[in-house]
């Protein structure tokens, strides 16, 4: 089945320690989102990619880095410089191309907490 | 940075109740205005994808409009049923295929 893989479901860590997340898509999308969820909060884009090779930062990117050396994968990395990295974290996938086009797949996420 | 608003934050209503949210995002430099669901212990799903002015799309009892000259959409419910009790989050599809997400209205439809 076609979809978005996310993983770990759950993660611990210390403070002071890098973490990746994992999101692995067989959707032959294009783009690809992080997004955070803190309690009571939206949806907050954290670093996006159109395309291999190519990544944007999103609107709370600091803390964070990601890479994109395979059209499938996208991995985040919570660094150490993350004040409060202890949230819910989404990836999505989506077609590129413009206007009308763009409805996001999402994964079923990742729950960072920091101990 | 852009903001997507949306109201009310939350909503109970009855079952069989219509009910309606809103979202509302400047009114410029967009491609598209989406509508999601979030049902607890799921992943968000589309609903909508809307690009043109007027536009109106329906799915069963749920049905959404699109303002892009003063900037916003609405979300209606006919005869909410419990089932429809979700996060309901609007984004907007910017240039360079940058999706910015509102806070969300959260729905709870009481049997």
């Amino acid at each position: 089945d076609g979809g978005i893989t996310q993983s770990p479901k759950y993660l611990f860590r210390k403070e002071g320690q890098n973490v990746t997340l994992s999101c692995e898509q067989n959707l032959n999308h294009d783009a690809m989102y992080w997004y955070r969820q803190d309690p009571g909060q939206g949806l907050r884009l954290i670093y996006y990619s159109q395309i291999v090779n190519d990544f944007q930062k999103g609107d709370i990117a600091e803390g964070y880095s990601v890479s994109r050396e395979k059209k499938e994968s996208f991995p985040l990395t919570v660094t150490s410089a993350q004040k409060n990295p202890t949230a819910f974290y989404l990836c999505a996938s989506s077609f590129a191309g413009g206007p009308g086009t763009g409805e996001l797949f999402f994964g079923e996420g990742s729950r960072l907490t920091v101990l | 940075i852009l903001n997507v608003e949306q109201s009310p934050q939350s909503l109970h209503v009855q079952e069989g109740d219509s009910t309606n949210f809103t979202c509302s995002f400047p009114s410029s430099n967009f491609y598209a205005l989406h509508w999601y669901r979030w049902e607890t212990a799921k992943s968000p799903e589309a609903l909508f994808v809307m690009t043109l002015n007027g536009d109106e799309k329906k799915k069963g009892r749920i049905s959404a409009t699109l303002n892009t000259k003063e900037g916003y959409s609405y979300l209606y419910i006919k005869g909410s049923q419990p089932e429809d009790s979700a996060t309901y989050l609007c984004a907007l599809h910017t240039s360079y295929d940058k999706v910015i997400f509102g806070p969300g209205t959260s729905l709870s439809v009481i049997p």
